[in-house]
């Protein structure tokens, strides 16, 4: 296992188009975060899940995004109605689910609405 | 709510230049303190990381001490080399529900470092 990978690493869509991110964490991780970062920020907290269990929701997630992550393993995260707003890297992380047990993230998917 | 604040960038070092990034930080409790480093077209990497006061994290070189009187966690290296060009994130962790690490990052910093 090589690390936190995300699929794809880079989208472009059209206003009002729907899109799906994927990411697969280190194997033995069962903690899973998304976060988003804009152009010349810092990450910004999204969600988290243990397991298959989404616990925290930032209310940076509006109605338009879901995330789920069906049997604990891989995770989707999904933008409905995308908005020129959304535009963005989209980052995954994982780590272990002991106590505050370091977080690896993947490469991000940087997505462009035009 | 918890926040971040570090020095804007870009800074332009020589190489054996010494370098210092600065970082304070607002929370209500006692959080772990980290410095994230994100290479060219890689992803975000831990550098190192405090987790009390007066705790020193070092790796690579590279030194922060966490100072809960200033509310400080200054990243420093004596001698930087062209490979430490990259953008740095300061970073705190505001324990979520389950007792996760929510990271809360700093806007970055980007350090060029030339021959």
């Amino acid at each position: 296992d090589t690390g936190v990978s995300q699929d794809p690493r880079h989208k472009i869509t059209k206003r009002g188009q729907n899109v799906t991110f994927r990411c697969d964490p280190i194997s033995e991780h069962n903690r899973l975060y998304w976060y988003r970062q804009t152009l010349g920020q810092g990450p910004e907290f999204l969600t988290y899940f243990q397991n298959e269990a989404q616990l925290e929701k930032s209310r940076l997630l509006s109605d338009r995004f879901s995330a789920e992550r069906p049997k604990g393993s891989f995770s989707t995260l999904e933008i409905q109605r995308t908005e020129q707003g959304d535009s963005a890297m989209y980052l995954c992380a994982s780590s272990l689910g002991v106590g505050d047990a370091e977080a690896f993230f993947g490469q991000g998917t940087r997505l462009t609405v035009v | 709510g918890d926040s971040v604040t570090q020095m804007e960038g870009p800074v332009t070092l020589s190489e054996e230049a010494f370098l210092t990034i600065n970082c304070t930080y607002t929370a209500t409790g006692y959080p772990s303190l980290f410095w994230y480093v994100q290479y060219p077209g890689e992803g975000l990497q831990l550098l190192l990381k405090a987790t009390k006061a007066d705790d020193k994290g070092s790796n690579k070189g590279f030194e922060a001490t966490y100072r809960k009187e200033t509310t400080s966690f200054h990243l420093e290296k004596g001698s930087v080399q062209v490979s430490d060009s990259a953008v740095y994130f300061c970073a705190l962790s505001d324990l979520g529900s389950g007792g996760y690490n929510k990271l809360i990052f700093g806007a970055g910093t980007r350090l060029a470092v030339h021959p």
